[in-house]
């Protein structure tokens, strides 16, 4: 079975600080995508990175990063000198790879993120 | 292009009554899935499509039905609406694609549904 697990239910950090989400993932597939994903106060859902199994390379992305470690299944998420902007919920998703599509993601519970200006 | 389009964004029913909640993608994504969104539980699955005419049942499936009768609509019926139904859905369209060492996907998702049963 897959699971997804987000410990961190809420955090709450004063803007311009760097913060960590963290998700710890699950899964006894040896392929399998991971995601992110954004929910601002409007409530939709935004794509944010999607990281495939074989590649550990982490990414970054203007003040964005993300750290893929298999041996420890974490893919953690780090906002670099966070804004305002940047509260919103955020979901860790996994799907298993194999020839399947996103049509069954795994969603982790959610972190509230709130930036205090 | 609109993407994937939910209607209606706000519902309110009475406890027993049905109701059909519309989605449909322009993007000819061949895979669809409804997720409802609960407080502190994240999104979870109620049923998918890998194509017309294919659905299966998610991780909470009971008390909905859904249908593929073409590639661009998905809609999601609740028969006997419940308070526990109380949620935020969510309809999701994705793709595969083959790449060099494995595949290529990504879920793209609709504005999303608030449905209160009272």
């Amino acid at each position: 079975a897959q699971k997804v697990t987000q410990a961190q239910t809420e955090i709450s950090v004063v803007e311009k600080e760097d913060v960590t989400l963290d998700c710890v993932y699950e899964t006894r597939d040896t392929t399998y995508y991971l995601f992110w994903y954004k929910q601002p106060p409007s409530g939709e859902l935004v794509f944010l990175i999607r990281r495939n199994s074989f590649d550990e390379q982490n990414e970054i992305s203007g003040r964005y990063s993300w750290n893929f470690q298999k041996s420890t299944s974490s893919f953690n998420f780090t906002i670099t000198a966070s804004q305002v902007v940047d509260s919103a919920v955020y979901f860790c998703a996994l799907v298993p790879a194999s020839g399947q599509g996103a049509q069954k993601l795994v969603f982790g519970q959610g972190t509230r993120l709130t930036i205090n200006p | 292009n609109a993407g994937v389009t939910q209607t209606p964004k706000f519902q309110v029913l009475k406890t027993g009554q049905s109701m059909t909640l519309q989605c449909a993608q322009d993007m000819n994504h061949e895979y669809m899935s409804w997720y409802r969104q609960d407080p502190g539980m994240g999104l979870r699955l109620i049923h998918y499509s890998v194509g017309a005419g294919i659905t299966d049942q998610g991780e909470v499936p009971n008390g909905y039905n859904v249908s593929r009768s073409t590639t661009e609509d998905f809609p999601l019926r609740l028969l006997s609406a419940a308070p526990s139904q109380t949620s935020v859905y969510f309809c999701a369209s994705s793709y595969l694609l083959p790449l060099t060492g494995g595949w290529n996907t990504e879920a793209f998702f609709g504005q999303g549904t608030r449905l209160t049963v009272v």
